[in-house]
């Protein structure tokens, strides 16, 4: 099945900083990618869709310019968390969509944020 | 507005113990809906994929089935490794291609 990277898979920082996860397609080319926030023992839920050489479109209550996302080509997003604090501290996943309309979504294997 | 109702949202089962988790949605022109597996710090797994009422699929000891309001992954003679979060999901009314989420139903098989 199709596979998508999301790197790094944990990350410790200090409360003010930057922190950018990447989520790569990697045997296939995605016009779409979501990004997605889980609480523990929370779903899914979604902050963003990134649509390649295009603006992301945020869901409601998500501050784009806190949570900004970049989709520069068919195989790469990356969400960049600024001026991070420790309520910024979740799991974030992204996902996948391939670019031939199939509705199916492949899913990173996540990253655990900790801001201290 | 598009909702997902996951039940029960945790289900303990003892090895062998076959059960069923139910997935209810309101969802304008659906167009299929997804069953994904989640391990605790990991990205959700992909299970399976049903577009229409009446379908069914399987993989080894899961079954999915879809009517028009809701869908049933059925675990037969589930074991330990069966143990994770089910997560379903039908794509939005918008079509835009995003998925609406369950909470979740929380599968703990003892051997």
């Amino acid at each position: 099945g199709a596979v998508v990277s999301q790197h790094p898979s944990r990350v410790i920082c200090k409360s003010g900083t930057s922190v950018k996860i990447e989520c790569r397609s990697l045997d296939f080319q995605a016009t779409t990618m979501f990004w997605y926030r889980q609480f523990p023992k929370q779903s899914l839920m979604l902050m963003a869709t990134s649509n390649e050489g295009s603006k992301a479109t945020y869901e409601q209550g998500v501050e784009k310019d806190k949570f900004l996302i970049n989709h520069a080509s068919l195989t790469l997003s990356t969400l960049t968390v600024t001026s991070a604090h420790p309520e910024d501290s979740s799991f974030y996943i992204c996902s996948a969509r391939d670019y031939r309309g199939n509705e199916k979504l492949f899913f990173g294997s996540g990253t655990q944020l900790s801001v201290l | 507005e598009d909702q997902v109702t996951q039940s029960p949202e945790a289900l303990r089962l003892q090895e062998g113990e076959s059960s069923s988790l139910n997935c209810s949605y309101t969802v304008s022109g659906l167009r299929g809906l997804f069953w994904y597996r989640q391990d605790p710090g990991k990205g959700p797994e992909f299970l399976f994929t049903l577009y229409s009422a009446g379908e069914e699929k399987e993989k080894e000891r899961l079954k999915a089935t879809l009517t028009k309001k809701e869908s049933f992954l059925h675990i037969t003679a589930p074991k330990p490794e069966d143990s994770a979060t089910y997560l379903c999901a039908p794509p939005a009314s918008s079509n835009t291609g995003k998925l609406i989420f369950g909470q979740g139903t929380t599968l703990q098989v003892k051997p």
